[in-house]
């Protein structure tokens, strides 16, 4: 059964550093999400593709977050510079579509800690 | 804007028992989807089971079911004949049909007992 990849699976990193997560969807899904998950709290969307184009970044602090998926298929997900609060599971979820109720795929996260 | 929550931080069931997880919600529209995704320890969530707004009838997927109450914005799920395998976080989740994301409570870790 086709799953989202996600790498690295776990990554530790200085603040002020750079760092960058990478998410393969389930192909043929035009729907691709990022979200964060602070440990004990649900899932927040920070920003939502379809194909290549952003179709929701509201909750993405674009100071110092950007988001790409450049040929509509792969996403990666960068923070420049990071900070302690950053630290997180960053989930990244594909779907076939976004509207109506069509189910979001999970990958197995990227768990970041800022030291 | 839509809001979940989750009322029981945690919850405790014996193995082959039935447990039931809450969730209630505020959204201003009429229509929207409403899920429960399962979060086992170091593994993916899954979605378990979802719920179309506009159906009265409860969905069911085996062993899971949901109790959806439109009036009181209640949306709970029963679990029966809880398994070892089904020892998980359990978030609760909504989405409209036109909106893109969905809106998550903040979980419930479900402990079965053998």
């Amino acid at each position: 059964e086709a799953e989202v990849a996600q790498s690295p699976r776990y990554k530790i990193t200085e603040k002020s550093q750079a760092v960058a997560f990478w998410c393969d969807p389930i192909s043929g899904h035009a729907t691709l999400y990022w979200y964060r998950q602070i440990l004990g709290q649900g899932p927040e969307l920070l920003v939502q593709f379809q194909d290549e184009s952003v179709v929701d970044d509201s909750q993405l602090p674009k100071d110092r977050f950007s988001a790409e998926r450049l040929k509509g298929v792969d996403s990666t997900l960068k923070i420049q510079p990071a900070e302690l609060g950053d630290s997180a599971m960053y989930l990244c979820a594909s779907s076939k579509f976004g509207y109506e109720g069509y189910e979001q795929y999970f990958g197995p996260g990227t768990r970041l800690t800022v030291t | 804007a839509q809001t979940v929550t989750q009322s029981q931080p945690e919850m405790s069931v014996q193995e082959a028992e039935t447990v039931t997880l809450s969730c209630t919600y505020d959204t201003s529209e009429s229509d929207y989807y409403l899920f429960w995704y399962k979060q086992p320890p170091s593994r993916q969530m899954i979605l378990v089971i979802r719920q179309e707004a506009y159906k009265q009838q409860n969905a069911t997927e085996n062993r899971f079911s949901v109790n959806f109450q439109k009036a009181a914005k209640s949306f709970s799920l029963k679990i029966s004949d809880s398994q070892l395998g089904d020892a998980a976080m359990y978030f609760c989740a909504s989405k409209t049909p036109y909106g893109n994301k969905l809106v998550f409570g903040a979980g419930t870790i479900l402990r079965v007992k053998s």
